[in-house]
């Protein structure tokens, strides 16, 4: 079973929808929890981070961590064709540790 | 102004050849990384350097020996390389080790083995 778990879609929603991305976890040490937005041959980009439980709004994105559950989620409002893309989770145990990502999940939002 | 940068783009040789991915960062860093992406887009780190001091080093073959001259620059060197080399090569660099969830990519490095 791998350390972080994500599903790899593909995801396809009508624009202005509401798309909701998730990820769970099984290391309970992770404290800080990323979401990278990676556009077709490209780099991934760091959309947003939290640190432990709750949740953080950005714009149109708003992410939450629920460490009791070891989910956490990214919720995408008003989607955009612009927001077609993959989305890493990422988490982190903190010190000089390495990020653990997850496979990505792949969105495609339609006219 | 390109933050991280990595060339080549794309590198397409045959297998037992030897090759080499340069990194560069001007934001300042004090921390780059390797990674590697395969087909299914699992992205892994190989490796990590702090000041050019290697902090992270997973378990990938000695084939693959990464050197920092500076702190803006890591670059990957691959030995006899393999079919399975075959992937997306992305740099990136962070303020610190103790930022590292602030990481940032460079456009990736595409290598294809034959």
């Amino acid at each position: 079973q791998k350390e972080v778990e994500q599903d790899p879609g593909p995801l396809s929603v009508p624009e202005g929808a509401i798309v909701s991305l998730n990820c769970t976890y099984s290391n309970s040490a992770f404290q800080y929890f990323m979401w990278y937005r990676q556009y077709s041959r490209k780099g991934p980009e760091l959309l947003m981070y939290t640190y432990s439980s709750g949740n953080k709004e950005d714009g149109r994105f708003t992410a939450q961590v629920d460490k009791s559950s070891k989910y956490i989620s990214l919720f995408i409002r008003d989607s955009q064709p612009s927001d077609s893309a993959t989305y890493l989770c990422a988490m982190w145990t903190g010190g000089g540790n390495k990020l653990t990502f997850g496979t990505g999940t792949q969105l495609k939002v339609e006219l | 102004d390109t933050a991280v940068s990595q060339t080549p783009k794309y590198l397409v040789t045959q297998m037992g050849n030897d090759k080499s991915i340069k990194c560069e960062q001007n934001l300042g860093h004090d921390t780059m990384y390797w990674y590697k992406q395969d087909s299914k887009k699992f992205l892994k780190i190989m490796f990590s350097y702090n000041n050019k001091e290697l902090i992270i080093n997973e378990t990938v073959p000695n084939r693959f020996s990464p050197k920092s001259p500076d702190k803006a620059h890591l670059n990957l060197h691959i030995n006899s390389l393999e079919l399975g080399d075959s992937a997306v090569y992305f740099c990136a660099s962070s303020q610190e080790s103790a930022h590292a969830y602030e990481q940032y990519f460079g456009p990736g490095t595409r290598l294809t083995v034959t």
